[in-house]
């Protein structure tokens, strides 16, 4: 069954380092999603992308992220100089239809800020 | 704000009987409504969902009721079974102006406990 991928599964980094976390969706969906979970916390929607840009943003998703679709399979989320707060799950997700079409979520890549 | 409200962090039952995991929403735009069952350090996994045209969905052993009017839903997952253990999230998307790039709204999840 397709699934959704992402790597890596741990990353660590250092305060004001960038990060690039990668996701594969599953191959013929059209839609895609980052969320992050702080520990302890919910599940927050970060941002949605769609035909090659960014269709939905959340107030998380400040000027310190980015996302890009590089090639025709990865789609990845980039925090350009991290702080402490940024350590969560991170995951990212994919549907196939528009509306009402549920969404498939990957293992999720626990980022870890020092 | 929480717009998605679960309000049992956690839920013990026994094997073999009825769990039921409870869901409320504010947000009266909200037009479809998933569960999603998460296992530690795993995504969340795609359970059931729900439109808001209709008022049960069934699936096997797990089966979703929406009651718009009190802007509630519950998931029933019937017998329950020890493997079923896992938190619990309930999710809600938006009608979108255009696009339908929505993001989901989780609520904080119910830890449910299947005891044998």
């Amino acid at each position: 069954e397709p699934e959704v991928t992402q790597t890596p599964s741990h990353q660590v980094t250092q305060m004001g380092q960038e990060v690039i976390l990668r996701c594969v969706p599953i191959s013929n969906h059209l839609y895609f999603y980052w969320y992050r979970q702080i520990l302890g916390q919910k599940v927050e929607f970060l941002v949605s992308f769609y035909n090659n840009e960014i269709s939905e943003k959340s107030e998380i998703f400040d000027d310190q992220f980015s996302v890009e679709r590089p090639d025709g399979s990865n789609f990845t989320l980039k925090i350009r100089s991290t702080k402490l707060e940024d350590s969560a799950m991170y995951f990212c997700a994919s549907k196939l239809l528009a509306v009402q079409e549920t969404q498939y979520f990957g293992p999720g890549t626990r980022l870890l800020v020092l | 704000d929480q717009q998605v409200k679960q309000n049992s962090p956690s839920l013990s039952v026994q094997e073999g009987r009825i769990s039921i995991l409870n869901c409320d929403y504010t947000n009266s735009m909200f037009d479809y409504f998933l569960w999603y069952k998460k296992y530690p350090a795993e995504g969340p996994t795609f359970l059931i969902s729900i439109s808001s045209i209709k008022d049960k969905n069934e699936d096997g052993r797990f089966t979703v009721f929406l009651n718009k009017s009190a802007k509630h839903l519950s998931l029933h997952i019937v017998p329950s079974q020890p493997g079923d253990s896992a938190v619990y999230f309930c999710a809600a998307s938006e009608r979108s102006s255009g696009g339908g790039a929505d993001g989901l709204t989780f609520g904080k999840g119910t830890h449910l406990i299947i005891q044998p």
